[in-house]
């Protein structure tokens, strides 16, 4: 069974940082992209960052462009992003998700990450 | 940027009645088209990918339709764990997703 467990999130004030971890399990995380979506506190969903099988490729959204990382470590199973630089609108829940196919077949439960003074 | 756009934003339905929901692309994504189900406080679920094949473990009274810019989730026969939230996802620009700004389903 796949499992994808999020960890990392908490409170940070604007222009702070935090780092974003997905444990992955239940598949063989190398062969696979990943990716990471949020979803503001009652809105919809936000495409944020995606990453190749082997990391060597990796895609950002507008909206974080030059302020997050996303990496991964392939001998841990494990997805990471490094959120830098953070604003009030970055507030939201962050899930990783694995990808099969183009599409997110497998969800985490999600880590909360509120950027606020 | 693909912009996707569902109606309606609140739909009513009956358990045991047919719901429909539609998704409109901005532009062709062709079949590249998903659908993902979220009831509050859990994580997305995917249902349908490919406009129309259901994912693994998704009972057969969820369909998928269209191709292009327009596309319809249908549920045939509401049970009550379907309300909750359908977003549509298009995938023709992998990895750049666009998500539908989601329908709520509800209990009329």
């Amino acid at each position: 069974e796949v499992q994808l467990v999020e960890s990392g999130g908490g409170l940070v004030q604007p222009g702070g940082s935090l780092r974003l971890s997905c444990a992955a399990s239940g598949f063989t995380f190398s062969r696979f992209a990943m990716t990471w979506v949020r979803q503001a506190p009652g809105k919809g969903l936000e495409w944020v960052s995606a990453i190749g099988p082997s990391g060597g490729t990796t895609y950002y959204a507008d909206s974080v462009k030059g302020r997050f990382t996303i990496s991964r470590d392939n001998s841990k199973n494990t997805l990471y992003m490094q959120m830098n630089s953070l604003r009030a609108e970055d507030t939201a829940i962050y899930y990783c998700g694995k990808v099969e196919s183009y599409v997110v077949d497998s969800w985490g439960q999600g880590a909360l990450v509120t950027a606020s003074s | 940027e693909i912009v996707m756009t569902q109606s309606p934003a609140t739909l009513s339905v009956s358990p045991g009645e047919r719901a429909t929901l539609s998704c409109r692309a901005s532009q062709s994504v062709s079949s590249n088209l998903a659908w993902y189900q979220q009831k509050p406080g859990q994580a997305p679920r995917l249902l349908i990918y490919g406009a129309s094949t259901r994912a693994t473990g998704i009972p057969a009274r969820f369909s998928g339709s269209g191709s292009g810019t327009e596309f319809t989730l249908t549920i045939s026969s509401l049970q009550s764990e379907d309300f909750a939230v359908y977003y549509c996802q298009q995938y023709n620009n992998w990895p750049l997703y666009t998500f539908g700004q989601g329908t709520k389903l509800e209990i009329k």
